[in-house]
């Protein structure tokens, strides 16, 4: 039992290259979210989802885009990549909501545009 | 806008030290807390959460919170650190059972032997 893991766990991209993250669990979890975690910040929500083929934005979608084409998978991507999108990813999964769920949460990206 | 502080950004202690790392939120409905921890090099992991009966929760690891409804405070304490405590700390709220966590901005702890 995996948990949720993430790939790649490293990469560095110059400004305008376009990369996707993937996020897959193994848990049967219906919710799936994607965050960046920058310094002084803690951690942003950029986009969600709450089943298999559907997304909602979150608090810092701009310049992004996701799909969730299979209930295990959450893909992210970056089109065209900027310096301010320079940070550390985390994807993280849940139950059906109640609001009281525990998310878990992956081991992270880490993403350089230079 | 809902919105969660943590104001202590930096805290740094001797083992066996207590610890009170504060947190606050600004929603005034019913309202899902949660601590987060960070170790170094790892993914974030449940602390402790909240959300309904005692107000004192106890978690993993000697940690316990308090809500405090009537402050709108989810204060983490332990009584005694260790050194492997050394990690960052996150507290989240879930307002409204929505779709969503809003978490502070994160408390680093280092603890020194």
């Amino acid at each position: 039992n995996a948990g949720v893991t993430q790939t790649p766990k490293f990469r560095v991209l110059k400004t305008g290259q376009s990369m996707t993250l993937l996020c897959a669990q193994d848990m049967n979890h219906e919710y799936m979210y994607w965050y960046r975690q920058d310094p002084g910040m803690g951690l942003r929500l950029i986009h969600y989802s709450v089943g298999e083929g559907t997304t909602a934005k979150g608090e810092v979608p701009d310049g992004y885009n996701v799909s969730r084409l299979k209930k295990q998978n959450f893909l992210l991507g970056l089109e065209s990549a900027a310096p301010s999108q320079t940070s550390v990813y985390f994807c993280a999964s849940s139950y059906p909501r109640t609001g009281r769920e525990t998310q878990y949460f992956g081991p992270g990206t880490r993403l350089l545009v230079l | 806008a809902q919105s969660v502080s943590q104001h202590n950004h930096h805290v740094i202690l001797s083992e066996a030290a207590s610890l009170e790392l504060g947190c606050n939120y600004s929603y005034g409905g019913t309202v899902n807390l949660f601590w987060y921890v960070q170790y170094p090099g790892q993914h974030l992991q449940l602390l402790l959460k909240y959300f309904s009966g005692d107000p004192l929760v106890k978690g993993i690891k000697g940690f316990e919170a308090e809500f405090i409804k009537s402050k709108f405070s989810f204060n983490l304490r332990k009584p005694s650190v260790q050194w492997s405590d050394t990690a960052e700390y996150f507290c989240a709220v879930n307002a409204s059972n929505t779709d969503k966590l809003i978490f502070g901005t994160g408390t680093r702890l280092q603890v020194f032997p």
